[in-house]
C-alpha cells in the first residue's frame, strides 16, 4: 500500500499571509507528482504535474517544488486570498502508470 | 481544460440492485481512467485503474466482482456497483488521463445512496 502523506490536515490563515504545505511520497518507482485544488461542490482541478527532481513550478501566487530523492514536494501560496480556500491534494504516479494515488489533502481556509 | 463528464451525479437505489456510473472524456482520448471513492471526511481512495481495451487493475481490498469496470473505448469507462448494499453508499468520482505524466481531469462525481 502506497503512503502519500500530506500535512497539515487543515490550516487557517489570515488574508495576506503566505503559507505552505507538504506532500511526502515513495521515492521508488516515481514517475510524476501532481497537485490539485478541490473546491467544495466542484471537481478537483490540476495545478501542477511535476516529473523532474528539483523541479519548481509557478502559477500566479502558487508555486511548488519537488524532491524525488527524498520523496517530498512543497506547495506555497503567497499572499493568501479568501478565494484560495479549498482542499489541496497531491497525487503520486508510478512508473507503470497504473495508479494515481492521492494524499489526504490539506484543507486551507483563508479568513478575510 | 479538458472536460470529463460523469453521470449520474446522484442516484438512490434499493438494496440488491445494480447501478452503472458512466465517465466520458468529451474532448480528448483517455488512455487511462481512474475510479475513486470518497468516504466521509476522508480523501479520495483509488479503487481501480483502467486502460482502454484491457482489464482494470484493482487496488487491494476492492472486490472486482462487486465493482465492475469496463473501459471499452478511449472516451468511455463505466463502473457498475453490483448487488448494492447500504455500505456501498458513498461518493464515487472518476478521472481521465491522456498521455502518462499529464494532468488528470475529473468528472463531477456521483453520490450513491443505497436504501
Amino acid at each position: 500500500i502506497l503512503n502519500v502523506e500530506q500535512s497539515p490536515q487543515s490550516l487557517h490563515v489570515q488574508e495576506g499571509d503566505s503559507t505552505n504545505f507538504t506532500c511526502s511520497f515513495p521515492s521508488s518507482n516515481f514517475y510524476a507528482l501532481h497537485w490539485y485544488r478541490w473546491e467544495t461542490a466542484k471537481s478537483p482541478e490540476a495545478l501542477f504535474v511535476m516529473t523532474l527532481n528539483g523541479d519548481e513550478k509557478k502559477k500566479g501566487r502558487i508555486s511548488a517544488t519537488l524532491n524525488t530523492k527524498e520523496g517530498y514536494s512543497y506547495l506555497y501560496i503567497k499572499g493568501s486570498q479568501p478565494e484560495d480556500s479549498a482542499t489541496y491534494l497531491c497525487a503520486f504516479s508510478n512508473n507503470a502508470g497504473n495508479m494515481l494515488t492521492f494524499g489526504g489533502g490539506t484543507r486551507l481556509m483563508v479568513k478575510p | 481544460g479538458a472536460v470529463v463528464s460523469q453521470h449520474p451525479s446522484r442516484v438512490i437505489c434499493k438494496s440488491g440492485t445494480s447501478v452503472k456510473i458512466e465517465c466520458r472524456s468529451l474532448d480528448f482520448q483517455a488512455t487511462t481512467m481512474f475510479w475513486y471513492r470518497q468516504f466521509p471526511k476522508q480523501s479520495l481512495m483509488l479503487m481501480a485503474t483502467s486502460n482502454e481495451g484491457s482489464k482494470a487493475t484493482y487496488e487491494q481490498g476492492v472486490e472486482k466482482d462487486k465493482f465492475l469496470i469496463n473501459h471499452a473505448s478511449l472516451t468511455l469507462s463505466t463502473l457498475t456497483v453490483t448487488s448494492a448494499h447500504p455500505e456501498d453508499s458513498s461518493f464515487y468520482i472518476c478521472s481521465a488521463m491522456g498521455e502518462r505524466g499529464t494532468e488528470a481531469f475529473f468528472g463531477q462525481g456521483t453520490r450513491l445512496t443505497v436504501v
